[in-house]
């Protein structure tokens, strides 16, 4: 079965790093295009980036661009993202999902298998 | 961007009742409309693709219809385990933007 976990939060100070890790098993990981999807304590769902499933195209929410950086790793099944020049709005659970079409398609953006998250904090 | 809207924000209901959430696009994005549903500390869970196809594994008490601009989840009888927080996400083109959930919880 489709497993993804998520790892590499914490708690970072404004103006700090991080990079989140999400592994991916039950699927052929290099075939399907891969999102970062984020929620603040108590608030909604916000996309964050995507990476296709070869890694050739990128897409980042106005959010992030320019801070944050989506990459991939198909022989360790594992996707990224990392996270520079934070800030206290950024603070949020980090979810990794699996995006429904396979090669041939540059996304079909529809989230059909998620991570359990994991929570980012910014703060001094 | 495009802009998505929900409405209700929340609303109080009970077991059995029929439930419809709206969302609207704030431009045509075709059938390319998606459904989750979420509980508390949960990841969110895909209900409807595409606008009215449903996923694998959902019961078949939940609908999607709609298409443009203007989009609809029915629930058919409400049962205990849906009581959560629905989003509509447009999939049309990035950023792939949510609308800002509706929570259904028990009168």
């Amino acid at each position: 079965q489709v497993q993804l976990v998520e790892s590499g939060g914490g708690v970072v100070q404004p103006g700090g790093s991080l990079r989140l890790s999400c592994a991916a098993s039950g699927f052929t990981f290099s075939s399907y295009g891969m999102h970062w999807v984020r929620q603040a304590p108590g608030k909604g769902l916000e996309w964050v980036a995507f990476v296709r499933y070869d890694g050739s195209n990128k897409y980042y929410a106005d959010s992030g661009k320019g801070r944050f950086t989506i990459s991939r790793d198909n022989s360790k099944n594992t996707l990224y993202l990392q996270m520079d020049s934070l800030r206290a709005e950024d603070t949020a659970v980090y979810y990794c999902a699996k995006d429904s079409v396979g090669r041939g398609y540059t996304y079909g953006a529809t989230f059909d298998y998620w991570g359990p998250g994991t929570l980012v904090t910014v703060s001094s | 961007d495009i802009q998505m809207t929900q409405s209700p924000a929340s609303l109080s209901t009970s077991v059995g009742d029929r439930v419809t959430i709206t969302c609207r696009a704030s431009q045509s994005i075709g059938s390319s409309l998606n459904w989750y549903q979420q509980k508390p500390g949960k990841a969110p869970n895909l209900l409807i693709y595409a606008a009215s196809s449903l996923q694998s594994g959902v019961p078949s008490r939940f609908s999607g219809s709609g298409s443009g601009t203007d989009f609809a989840l029915t629930i058919s009888s409400l049962q205990p385990e849906d009581f959560a927080t629905y989003y509509c996400q447009q999939s049309y083109s990035s950023p792939f933007t949510f609308g800002p959930g509706t929570k259904v919880d028990i009168k």
